[in-house]
């Protein structure tokens, strides 16, 4: 069974700064798949970034970008030029080639973005 | 494009009441899951259709909770009889196809049973 760790429950950073998010997944697959979302206080889940495990670039979108590495089975995500609006609980989930369709998800690390 | 719709947004019942949660996917997503989200925790898994089938509902506690997506579109999840346990956020997810498709979450349902 797969486990996926966020080790840090509440990160804080102010606007215009950077955050990096922590993420370790426990996996004896070699093909998957590691997504991060973002859940506001609106409970709305929000695909962030998503990874293929066999493709070694790292995955960004704008002001997000991912460090992974693979066979470390860390996969953190880097907010830049953080904006209020960033301010959500954010979610690391894993999904695995012997389980389609079932996301693993984390704990979640609490992001609160200040003034 | 619509993202998947969650009805209601929240509901609050007595303890062995039943409740019924309403979903509708992204236009032309075969994939459907139900989600279920404990407070400070990340979702769970409850069910996953392909289409009209169920095909991985192990997560599912089948003595009070199911599912039916009858005609491959909209689902609904009921719980009879709701247990005070059971107040947590229930979230819809819809993929385009089979895995490993990216998932899209509706906004939820948030139960609490008294």
């Amino acid at each position: 069974a797969q486990t996926v760790t966020q080790s840090q429950p509440e990160m804080s950073v102010q606007e215009a700064e950077t955050v990096t998010l922590s993420c370790t997944y426990d996996t004896s697959e070699s093909n998957y798949y590691l997504f991060w979302y973002k859940q506001p206080p609106s409970r709305q889940m929000i695909l962030v970034i998503r990874q293929e495990a066999y493709k070694q670039q790292n995955a960004t979108e704008n002001r997000f970008s991912v460090n992974f590495q693979k066979a470390a089975k860390s996969f953190s995500l880097k907010i830049s030029d953080s904006q209020l609006g960033d301010t959500a609980m954010y979610f690391c989930a894993f999904l695995g080639a012997d389980s389609w369709g079932k996301l693993q998800f984390g704990a979640g690390t609490q992001v609160v973005v200040t003034p | 494009e619509a993202g998947v719709v969650q009805s209601p947004r929240y509901k609050i019942i007595e303890k062995k009441q039943p409740v019924a949660f309403w979903c509708n996917p992204i236009s032309g997503h075969n994939t459907l899951y139900w989600y279920l989200q404990n407070l400070g925790q990340g979702p769970e898994l409850l069910i996953r259709y392909e289409n009209e089938e169920a095909v991985d509902d192990s997560q599912l506690p089948k003595d009070r909770f199911s599912a039916e997506r009858l005609k491959g579109v909209d689902s609904t999840l009921k719980i009879q009889p709701a247990e005070l346990g059971d107040s947590a956020v229930y979230l819809c997810a819809s993929s385009l196809g089979g895995a490993p498709e990216t998932q899209y979450f509706g906004p939820g349902t948030r139960l609490l049973v008294l």
